[in-house]
């Protein structure tokens, strides 16, 4: 079976600071890697996601993640972030070949100005 | 503009009641789920659908029930054997049920139950 760990629930930073949400993965066989964001009280929007090849994959709002396979790692990072970045995000899983994912238990982002 | 709505947006229930939560894609994808939604917890799957006429369970079921009769819908009924139904629920839809395809979210419903 596959799990998603999100170790951090919520990360305070200032405007224009760097930011890095953590996700680990356990899975024993191959899967894919994504990551989506949620605005209050609206529904899931993907940012980036990881299928294969180049493991430093970029998504939308300037995010990017890495994928690192020995550390069973999908970590996001954004160099400077924005108020209107404040949201929850969620890290998630899918083995390949099957219909479900499997989300993490997310991590919200507060930006200070 | 091609996506997916859901209705209503806010529910109430009093306990003992069935209810019904809308979702509706024009995006023509085969593949529609359910997720629902508590605080500081990810998303579970309820049940999701990979063509009309067809459906499985997910991993919390019990309590819900759904239909795929057309391509574009899949509502899902709450029905009052669900014990906790409170919470936030989300409809997807993704062109096919395969692993590498985006599942795109509508806005939600956020279900109160009195």
């Amino acid at each position: 079976a596959q799990s998603v760990t999100q170790l951090d629930s919520q990360v305070p930073v200032f405007e224009e600071a760097p930011v890095e949400l953590r996700c680990n993965y356990s899975s024993s066989v191959s899967v894919y890697l994504f990551w989506y964001v949620q605005y209050p009280n609206q529904g899931l929007q993907l940012l980036l996601k990881y299928l294969s090849g180049s493991t430093l994959v970029k998504g939308i709002n300037g995010f990017e993640a890495e994928f690192n396979k020995s550390q069973t790692s999908f970590h996001l990072r954004k160099p400077s972030v924005h108020i209107s970045d404040t949201a929850e995000y969620f890290c998630a899983v899918r083995r390949i070949s099957a219909s479900k994912i499997i989300f993490g238990s997310g991590t919200r982002l507060s930006i200070r100005p | 503009d091609g996506g997916i709505t859901q209705s209503p947006k806010y529910l109430f229930r009093k306990e003992g009641q069935n209810v019904t939560l809308s979702c509706e894609q024009n995006l023509n994808h085969d593949a529609m789920y359910w997720y629902r939604q508590d605080p500081g917890q990810g998303l579970r799957l309820i049940y999701y659908s990979q063509i009309v006429n067809d459906f499985q369970k997910g991993d919390i079921a019990e309590g819900y029930s759904v239909s795929r009769e057309k391509k574009e819908s899949f509502p899902l009924t709450v029905t009052s054997a669900q014990k906790n139904p409170t919470a936030f629920y989300l409809c997807a839809s993704s062109e096919t049920s395969g692993s590498t395809d985006t599942q795109y979210f509508g806005p939600g419903t956020r279900l109160t139950v009195l």
